[in-house]
């Protein structure tokens, strides 16, 4: 039973145009969502996160969108850089002391 | 500040023996978590330890257990090893102060083979 589903296994995008990676839940109570990079033979770093208050942050060239009606928020990288290239994992908790819930990772190709 | 390290980085074991893998984290973290990555499964979390208590608990059997020591390393033992088992081991830390609603810091993980 996932609880924080990433349909898409892989995407591949041109260097400078945007990249959208989306993220599904299902358990209404989740109220905080972060999203992670991962590369190879490194641990995941923290790239950006959204309260459920909000349904929209942005730092530089991120932006992260809750659409909590739906049950879903994307990142938005633009523009994407060959640099972007990793695993991108959309996670989410219920409550300040609950567990982190991580989807299964979205790798994102950017082609110079 | 050092980063959060895992030990070892690799290991190989076969099926029915048991492993200990350690995780120090960044000093002045009080939160150690676990985390198993499969391909195509994601993270999955196995425990969360804070002040030497196990505060959160995933969904995998009891062969899956750890301990977090007073200066917050944390350990984490697999017993009756299964091919199953094979998975990169991610430990992560925080600070703590507000819970769940801090940045976790990765380790680089601890990659297991079981032949």
């Amino acid at each position: 039973d996932q609880q924080v589903k990433q349909n898409s296994p892989s995407l591949s995008v041109q260097e400078g145009r945007i990249s959208i990676l989306n993220c599904d839940y299902t358990n209404s109570m989740f109220d905080y969502f972060l999203w992670y990079k991962k590369y190879p033979a490194e641990g995941p770093t923290f790239l950006i996160s959204i309260s459920s208050i909000k349904d929209k942050n942005e730092d530089g060239r991120f932006t992260v969108f809750l659409n909590k009606s739906a049950k879903h928020l994307s990142l938005h990288i633009v523009p994407s850089q060959p640099g972007d290239s990793a695993v991108y994992f959309c996670a989410a908790a219920k409550t300040s002391y609950d567990k982190v819930i991580f989807g299964p990772g979205t790798s994102l190709s950017v082609i110079p | 500040k050092a980063g959060v390290t895992q030990t070892p980085r690799y290991l190989i074991k076969t099926r029915g023996q048991q492993v200990t893998l350690s995780c120090s984290p960044i000093s002045g973290h009080r939160s150690v978590s676990w985390y198993q990555q499969t391909p195509g499964q994601g993270l999955q979390f196995l425990f969360e330890y804070f002040s030497e208590t196990q505060r959160n608990k995933g969904n995998f059997p009891g062969r899956f257990s750890g301990r977090q020591f007073s200066n917050s390393r944390s350990e984490m033992n697999v017993s009756t090893l299964e091919l199953g088992d094979s998975a990169l081991y991610l430990c992560a830390s925080s600070l703590s102060l507000q819970g769940g609603r801090e940045t976790q810091y990765f380790g680089p993980g601890t990659r297991l083979l079981v032949l």
